[in-house]
Order: structure tokens, then sequence, then C-alpha cells
């Protein structure tokens, strides 16, 4: 178990600029979530997948932003034309759903600051 | 998603057992009641979770009142690498999918 892995760990980017995290989840789980985190609050919810299939998407989640689980394994976050409201902690967490309490176990995260 | 309370921080100091509430007086008989974790410059990490009955594992403690209005999760011996975030959610299990709130952050004094 390697855990769940996210590149890169930081990310300095330019208003107006696109850019792209990855995230690499742990190998047999087959639910992948991403979430936001600004300074001082917890975690907000923005999508997950099942397989390949992006079940859920929060309103937080912008036509600027876009996720893809292409082949059911890793998954990328876009984020067009960052604004700097954009700039928070992006995580992915990973899980292997069951019946009921799954846990989720998450990657140490992409800052991104939007100068 | 029902909601849960928790205090803003909490101070312990090293060594000495810890209790942190969570009132969740909403919840529904089906919400788990879960325990994550979050220190400085990481991702969350699962504590500990349970339904209706105390909990125990190598982490830590979960106490649910009897009505499941409440819980507290009981660290036995803090040390310094346990001063965190602690958040307490309720999940009915559907999606796996968490919602987080403001969390208690935990200090432990030397």
């Amino acid at each position: 178990d390697t855990g769940v892995s996210q590149d890169p760990r930081h990310k300095i980017t330019k208003r107006g600029q696109n850019v792209t995290f990855r995230c690499d989840p742990i190998s047999e789980h087959n639910r992948l979530y991403w979430y936001r985190q600004t300074l001082g609050q917890g975690p907000e919810f923005l999508t997950y997948f099942q397989n390949e299939a992006q079940l859920e998407k929060s309103r937080l989640l912008s036509d600027r932003f876009s996720a893809e689980r292409p082949k059911g394994s890793f998954s990328t976050l876009e984020i067009q034309r960052t604004e700097q409201g954009d700039s928070a902690m992006y995580l992915c967490a990973s899980s292997l759903q069951q019946m009921a309490n799954e846990k989720l176990f998450f990657g140490s995260g992409t800052q991104l600051s939007v100068l | 998603d029902a909601k849960t309370t928790q205090p803003n921080s909490m101070e312990s100091n090293e060594e000495e057992p810890v209790h942190l509430p969570c009132n969740h007086s909403t919840i529904s008989g089906t919400d788990y009641i879960h325990w994550y974790r979050q220190l400085p410059s990481q991702g969350p990490e699962y504590v500990i979770h349970g339904l209706t009955s105390n909990v125990n594992n190598r982490m830590a403690s979960l106490a649910i009142a009897e009505d499941r209005k409440s819980s507290t999760l009981i660290l036995h011996r803090a040390t310094l690498r346990d001063a965190a975030v602690y958040y307490c959610i309720l999940s009915s299990g559907n999606t796996g999918k968490l919602i987080f709130g403001q969390g208690t952050t935990l200090q432990v004094k030397p």
C-alpha cells in the first residue's frame, strides 16, 4: 500500500492560466474524491468518481473546473482561466466501495497559489 | 447531510487523556459517526467510526451516547504528535462522501 499520491505538491501560476493536477489512488480502490481546502476551513467536497464514472459534482465546481478518471485508475483535475480565489489546497482521496462505512484515504494535497 | 457541532479548540497536556466532544442532535438511524484528523500540512486521516456501540482501536476510543445525539473521541494518552484538527462527521455510507465541518483544533502541551 503506497497510499494516495498527488502531483505536484505545489503549483504557482498566474491568473488566467490553466493548471492540471494528478491523483493516483490506492490501486484496488474504485472510488476517488476531490476536495478543496482553504486556510482555517475544513475540506470542501468537489466531486467523486466510482470507477471511471463521475457520479456527483458539487455546486462549488464551476464550469472552469473539470475532472476525469479515464480508465478508473488515476484522476486529473483541471482548472481553466485560474482566478485568485482558486488558491487553495486540492486534496484527493480514494476508497474501496463497501456496503457501509468506507474509509477514505487522503493524499497530501496540491497547494495552488494564483498570483 | 446531518450537521455536527464541535468546539473550535481544546488544549491538553502531554500523556493525559483527551475527550473531544461532538454533538449531532439531528442524526438519523442510518448515520455512522466518523472521526478523521488532519495533521499540519497533511491530508485528513481516518481515526475511528461507529454506529451505536462504543468502539476501540489502536488510535482511540469512540463513546456514543445512548440516544446517539452526541459522541466523544477519547485519546487515552495524548502525545505531541496528536496535535491536529479533529473532525466529527456523519455519513449514511451510500457514497462514501464525507462533509467536513470546522473541526476541533487540539493543542498538546509538553
